[in-house]
């Protein structure tokens, strides 16, 4: 079935670093999809993509999809206290007739003043 | 505001007991879906619905039943057949069927069972 590694799974940087997260698939995507969970919170849908190549941006989070669409990637520029969390992307694609959503196991970010 | 509700937030259970976990949406969203969250891990599929009257199994449905008889409710029965049930469950919908538009969660139940 398929499977959507994310790495990695926790990432401590200091307040201003970058981060970045990455998603691969052993199958080719129809889209993938972003969310963000706060601690103790429920996940929130951040961005969805279904191009290959296509590059998108939220305010300092940009969003990548590979060329194969079997990768993806978050990148946050110059991180926030407000960016804590968990991020977890998911993967989108037809198994037979039915199309199936699949989660990778998330990255924790902790983000120290 | 349009959103989903679970209720209740905290649930706590005896094993050998089932337990039903409330999931209502005024959406107005077709697909509605139950995923297990347990710590560190991604989310696992439960039970998805397309539409009222009908459900399909996710990856990990044994152990749990749901029905659909409205649009806006399914909820979700862990039985005493689940071997782990002790998770954070969440319940969400979209506009269209799964992995087409964004999902929208509820804020969880937490259940621990003992």
């Amino acid at each position: 079935g398929q499977q959507v590694m994310q790495i990695p799974q926790y990432q401590h940087v200091q307040e201003g670093e970058d981060f970045t997260t990455y998603c691969n698939s052993s199958t080719t995507l129809s889209n993938i999809q972003w969310y963000k969970q706060r601690p103790g919170g429920h996940p929130v849908f951040l961005i969805q993509l279904v191009k290959s190549g296509e590059v998108k941006k939220q305010k300092r989070l940009t969003f990548q999809f590979g060329e194969a669409k079997k990768n993806s990637s978050l990148h946050i520029t110059a991180t926030q206290t407000t960016d804590v969390g968990t991020y977890f992307c998911a993967g989108s694609e037809y198994s037979g007739s039915a199309r199936q959503l699949t989660f990778g196991s998330g990255t924790q970010l902790t983000v120290l003043p | 505001d349009g959103g989903i509700t679970q209720s209740p937030k905290y649930l706590f259970r005896k094993e050998g007991q089932n337990v039903t976990l409330s999931c209502e949406q005024n959406l107005n969203h077709d697909a509605m879906y139950w995923y297990r969250q347990d710590p560190g891990q991604g989310l696992r599929l439960i039970y998805y619905s397309q539409i009222v009257n009908d459900f399909q199994k996710g990856d990990i449905a044994e152990g749990y039943s749901v029905s659909r008889e409205k649009k806006e409710s399914f909820p979700l029965t862990v039985t005493s057949a689940q071997k782990n049930p002790t998770a954070f469950y969440l319940c969400a919908s979209s506009s269209t069927g799964i992995g087409n538009s964004p999902l929208h969660f509820g804020n969880g139940t937490r259940l621990t069972v003992t």
